[in-house]
């Protein structure tokens, strides 16, 4: 146990809808990272936030959000649901950072269907 | 921009018999690396990491992973793979101004009796 937690585990929508994806990071972790896991582009960094602020962007689209709050769980907002948005989404979280000697600590993931 | 190359796509090995998954990195300078095992099902879980020091590297269940400067690899080893190993490999590497990790493809590797 990581000690991340994701919900929810699984979830089935329709094309155009929208879907919000809650993590709770580590005890004591400032950082949040979410990633993208799908079958053709592999994991990919989406977007960090540190201590409630945004602080490295990756490949994440326009229809995506995310945003953490005081108590330092984030959500990821995704919207406008694309069949191509069908993937695992994974958060994890770091006290350190990843420099000079932290690590990523991953949730379960939470698998998006989109129909 | 740093990036991770896993040539090996899908790897099959006995039980017993040993293990070496490829990974090769593309950054300007000294790189951080990692690598993570994802069970069917479950989280990424950090095997082992490098940021300095001694090239070779020591991590859980057994798995040990050597820093070459020179090749710009790190490749991932276990002299006796056992049937649990089954799983899918990821190397990635983060850099000094990021804590961002930039993930390979993977391996998956598959474990026979």
């Amino acid at each position: 146990d990581s000690g991340v937690t994701q919900t929810p585990k699984h979830l089935i929508t329709a094309t155009g809808q929208r879907v919000t994806l809650r993590c709770s990071p580590r005890s004591g972790d400032l950082s949040v990272y979410w990633y993208q896991q799908s079958l053709d582009q592999g994991l990919q960094f989406l977007i960090q936030y540190y201590n409630g602020e945004e602080r490295a962007k990756g490949n994440i689209l326009e229809r995506f959000s995310a945003q953490q709050f005081p108590d330092l769980h984030s959500e990821l907002n995704l919207s406008s649901l694309e069949l191509g948005d069908s993937a695992l989404y994974f958060c994890a979280s770091s006290g350190q950072g990843v420099y000079p000697g932290g690590e990523l600590f991953f949730g379960e993931g939470s698998r998006l269907t989109v129909l | 921009a740093q990036s991770v190359t896993q040539p090996d796509i899908h790897i099959t090995v006995s039980e017993g018999a040993s293990l070496e998954l490829r990974c090769n990195y593309s950054y300007g300078a000294t790189p951080y690396l990692f690598w993570y095992v994802q069970s069917p099902g479950q989280g990424l879980q950090l095997l082992l990491k490098y940021f300095s020091g001694d090239t070779l590297v020591q991590g859980i269940k057994g798995f040990e992973a050597e820093f070459k400067r020179s090749q710009s690899s790190f490749n991932l080893r276990k002299p006796s793979v056992h049937w649990s190993d089954a799983a899918e490999y990821f190397c990635a590497v983060g850099a000094g101004n990021t804590d961002k990790l930039i993930f390979g493809t993977g391996t998956r590797l598959q474990v026979f009796p």
